[in-house]
């Protein structure tokens, strides 16, 4: 059983067009996040958000923005795509301590 | 914003020997986390260590925490071709916000 699923696996887009990443997580945790993972490996938090509650992290765009439908889905929603959007973005859950990542997605932006 | 830093940040080791992993940090925390990530995968949670003194260990990895100092000690002991990886060490402050470490990318050569 999957803990974390994210989709799509890859992602290959035009510059300027809108996309939308889903994720969802069966291990009924409180707490759910998104990180940028760049061509470095430098992995950096966009979001986390608990019970409704949301924190950003102040450097991310406001082309980015999470959505959570319910507590086991936080979909991230990206406007306007740039070039420097490639990467692969993780969404990860918690409950106290740990973080279950999902596979990553594959952003490709021409 | 609080900053996390790992040396070194690439390490080629022969089968056999030890060697340690650095990761010091800027701010005070009490959780500290490592993670290990292979080529093109994701993020599995090695250790979480929650308090000054602190000492997990499974198999040949052992990991401690110093708050006092803000430094955690990735050590690697007899090292395998299967542990080669990317590791990452990460602090988190009291409000679900996650900072990782610039990565350490070993390689284990017979």
């Amino acid at each position: 059983d999957t803990a974390v699923s994210q989709t799509p696996k890859y992602l290959v887009t035009q510059m300027g067009n809108d996309k939308s990443i889903k994720c969802e997580q069966n291990l009924g945790h409180d707490t759910m996040y998104w990180y940028k993972q760049d061509s470095k490996k430098f992995l950096k938090i966009m979001f986390s958000y608990n019970n409704k509650e949301l924190i950003i992290n102040e450097t991310v765009p406001n082309r980015f923005s999470p959505k959570s439908p319910d507590k086991a889905h936080l979909n991230l929603h990206i406007n306007s795509l740039e070039l420097g959007d490639s990467a692969v973005y993780f969404c990860a859950s918690s409950k106290i301590e740990t973080q279950y990542f999902g596979p990553g997605t594959r952003l490709l932006v021409l | 914003e609080l900053k996390v830093e790992q040396n070194p940040l690439f390490l080629s080791m022969q089968e056999g020997k030890n060697y340690t992993i650095y990761c010091n940090y800027s701010t005070t925390s009490d959780r500290l986390y490592w993670y290990r990530q292979d080529p093109g995968k994701s993020l599995e949670s090695l250790f979480v260590l929650l308090s000054n003194g602190a000492v997990k260990q499974e198999g040949r990895l052992m990991a401690s925490l110093d708050t006092k100092a803000r430094l955690s000690t990735l050590h690697i002991t007899a090292a395998v071709h299967d542990l080669s990886a990317t590791y990452f060490c990460a602090v988190d402050t009291s409000v679900n916000q996650f900072y990782f470490g610039t990565g350490t990318s070993l390689t284990v050569i017979p």
